[in-house]
């Protein structure tokens, strides 16, 4: 069965770094993208981009262009999200999710989330 | 950029009625970039429609999806106990993908 498990939850000042990880399962790794979504507290999801497990391209949504970066490492069947300059309202629940994006770019598949709470 | 508008923002029902949930998007989408998901208190989204109107692997019939250019429809015919949730729509165009703000569906 496809399974995404993503890394545990994390606690940054302002101005850090965080990586967070998303480890696939249960399918050909390198036939879908993997997007992030984020959703801070009470609020509604904001997509982040999406990496293409195949080649590596990606899209970064407007808004975060230049913050953050997505990677694969195809070895392991895993990806990373690194998000830069963190403020406090990137403090929220980050999400991998499968992205079918040779069809109906929809997300079939989600990691259980992992907090990110920035805070001095 | 897209921006999607869902209304209502709270719908109240009992189980058993139908609920309509409405997704209006700001320019024309294409129906097979139109999605929706349920998602549950301290849950992740789960994909119900893909393609405005082809539901996800195991989701129950009593979910439809339909619309087309602009406007886009949820459907649930009989409500479930287990329905009552916050739902969102979600597109693809121009290579960015947006969500609407989500609709609370809770019980009467």
């Amino acid at each position: 069965q496809v399974q995404l498990v993503q890394s545990g939850a994390e606690v940054k000042k302002p101005g850090a770094s965080v990586k967070v990880s998303c480890k696939a399962s249960g399918y050909t790794f390198t036939s879908y993208g993997i997007s992030w979504v984020r959703q801070a507290p009470g609020q509604g999801l904001e997509w982040m981009g999406w990496i293409s497990a195949y080649n590596g391209n990606t899209n970064y949504a407007q808004k975060l262009q230049g913050r953050v970066t997505m990677t694969t490492d195809t070895s392991t069947s895993t990806a990373y999200m690194e998000l830069r300059s963190l403020r406090s309202d990137d403090t929220a629940v980050y999400y991998c999710a499968r992205i079918e994006y040779s069809g109906s770019y929809s997300f079939d598949y989600w990691g259980q989330g992992t907090l990110v709470t920035v805070s001095s | 950029e897209i921006v999607l508008t869902q209304s209502p923002g709270t719908l109240s029902l009992s189980p058993g009625e139908r609920a309509t949930l409405s997704c209006r998007a700001s320019q024309s989408v294409s129906s097979s970039y139109l999605a929706w998901y349920q998602q549950k208190p301290g849950q992740a989204p789960r994909l119900l429609i893909y393609g405005a109107s082809s539901r996800a692997t195991g989701i129950p019939d009593r979910f439809s999806g339909s619309g087309s250019g602009t406007d886009f429809t949820l459907t649930i015919s009989r409500l479930e106990p287990e329905d009552f949730a916050v739902y969102y729509c979600q597109q693809y165009g121009s290579s960015q993908i947006t969500f609407g703000q989500g609709t609370r569906l809770e019980i009467k």
